[in-house]
């Protein structure tokens, strides 16, 4: 089975903090996804990556970086973190080698609050 | 704009009888189809997916239906059952996005008992 595990389910940090979200993927996975999800809105990628120190922008990635060091771990950065982004954060991955259209696998998710 | 849009924010239906969630989206590129369920406290995960090259795709209880000249889609569950109350996304993808797919911003699913 695979796991796709984020490091905290809630967290709740001050306006102008630097937060770190944490995603640990177990089936080596060359792709890992953040995106943010609210109400009305769905699932809005923030950013993606295909392969360790590669990213790529998703659809809303201001305010927001990320880093790829090891093929398992895939990291959101909020340098520093406003009320707008107070949401539900999930990691997913999926594989390069399957077919194009492998379904992508999630984590819990984070809830993050700033305040 | 949102290019997957799934007009109903919630639905209610009683325990088995037939629930319908419906998606619709606007990029005619779009080539695969899938249904994400949800619940509270919990990550999306995998329920049904549709090629454009198909009409229908069924599993078990599940049934989506791809209706290509309306880009429209809908998610047939037959019969409800409690267990199936969660939030459902629709997702769609297509070569111009490489491995991402666009999602719905979902309809929240009650069955009543």
């Amino acid at each position: 089975d695979v796991k796709v595990t984020q490091s905290s389910r809630y967290l709740v940090k001050r306006t102008g903090e630097k937060v770190f979200l944490e995603c640990v993927q177990d089936m080596d996975h060359e792709n890992m996804f953040w995106y943010r999800q609210d109400p009305g809105l769905g699932l809005r990628l923030i950013y993606f990556s295909y392969d360790v120190k590669m990213k790529e922008k998703g659809d809303i990635p201001e305010g927001y970086s990320v880093s790829r060091e090891k093929k398992e771990r895939f990291s959101l950065i909020l340098e520093s973190a406003s009320t707008n982004q107070t949401s539900m954060y999930l990691c997913a991955s999926s594989s390069l080698s399957g077919p194009p259209t492998d379904t992508q696998y999630f984590g819990p998710g984070t809830r993050l609050t700033v305040l | 704009d949102q290019q997957v849009k799934q007009n109903s924010p919630s639905l209610s239906v009683q325990e088995g009888r037939i629930s319908i969630l419906n998606c619709d989206y606007t990029n005619s590129m779009f080539d695969y189809f899938l249904w994400y369920k949800k619940y509270p406290a919990e990550g999306p995960t995998f329920l049904i997916s549709i090629s454009s090259i198909k009409d229908k795709n069924e599993d078990g209880r599940f049934t989506v239906f791809l209706n290509k000249s309306a880009k429209h889609l809908s998610l047939h569950i037959v019969p409800s059952q409690p267990g199936d109350s969660a939030v459902y996304f629709c997702a769609a993808r297509s070569d111009n996005y490489g491995q991402n797919f666009v999602f719905g911003p979902g309809t929240r699913l009650s069955v009543l008992p």
